[in-house]
């Protein structure tokens, strides 16, 4: 099955500072790649995804890049501000015509995001 | 936009016994929802694809019969956590994906669960 790695488990930056955390993955499969910010005790929200067939995509101070030959996908969040203080997790799924695994995430181990004033 | 409800938010429960969480689509139909366990600090680790009129499929290491998973309706997936122990304690928390198709996964708001 998908094993997804993300790295670093936990990120100090200054407000204002930028912000990158990256995933690999290992399924050549997967061609959905989210990622999702939660905080404690709630339910993830989705911030930005990327599809296979983009190598980049980008909502404001927040963007995502995604290498297929490598396998690996990385989120950047330039000007960061206090409240994007959180835990990020990046996640990978085969997202197609359907089929019972369409929508199924593997996570990465999530990522601790603290922005310092 | 989509809304998934999950009940309990919180519940506790005593040893032994069991504990019955809900996860229900309010405003689309969903064939197949998804129940995540996720320990204090952890990532979310997938339980189960729960399929709407047929049996659930569990990921590797998951027991079935601890973790009786029912999807009766098209709006209503239940996660049963039998014979409850303190290592049980976590948060649960189901997605849906709407049968009318889309790009979108919607998340549950959770349930922590805590064995006493």
């Amino acid at each position: 099955g998908e094993n997804v790695e993300q790295h670093p488990s936990t990120l100090s930056v200054q407000e204002g500072d930028s912000a990158v955390i990256k995933c690999t993955y290992s399924d050549s499969a997967s061609n959905y790649f989210p990622w999702y910010k939660q905080e404690l005790g709630k339910r993830p929200q989705l911030i930005i995804d990327i599809r296979s067939n983009v190598g980049e995509k980008k909502d404001q101070r927040i963007a995502v890049t995604l290498n297929k030959t490598a396998k690996h996908f990385s989120l950047h969040i330039t000007e960061t501000q206090p409240e994007d203080s959180a835990v990020y997790f990046c996640a990978a799924s085969i997202w197609g015509a359907g089929g019972t695994s369409y929508g199924k995430l593997t996570f990465g181990q999530g990522t601790i995001l603290t922005v310092h004033p | 936009g989509a809304v998934v409800s999950q009940h309990p938010s919180r519940v506790i429960c005593k040893s032994g016994t069991s504990v019955k969480i809900e996860c229900r689509s309010l405003d689309f139909q969903a064939t197949t929802m998804f129940w995540y366990r996720q320990f204090p600090k952890q990532s979310l680790m997938l339980m189960a694809t729960s399929n709407e009129g047929s049996k659930a499929t569990y990921e590797q290491g998951v027991e079935k019969d601890k973790f009786l998973i029912n999807h009766a309706s098209l709006t209503l997936s239940t996660l049963t956590v039998t014979s409850a122990h303190p290592e049980d304690s976590s948060f649960y928390i189901c997605s849906a994906r709407p049968a009318a198709g889309g790009n979108t996964i919607y998340f549950g708001e959770g349930s922590w669960l805590t064995v006493v």
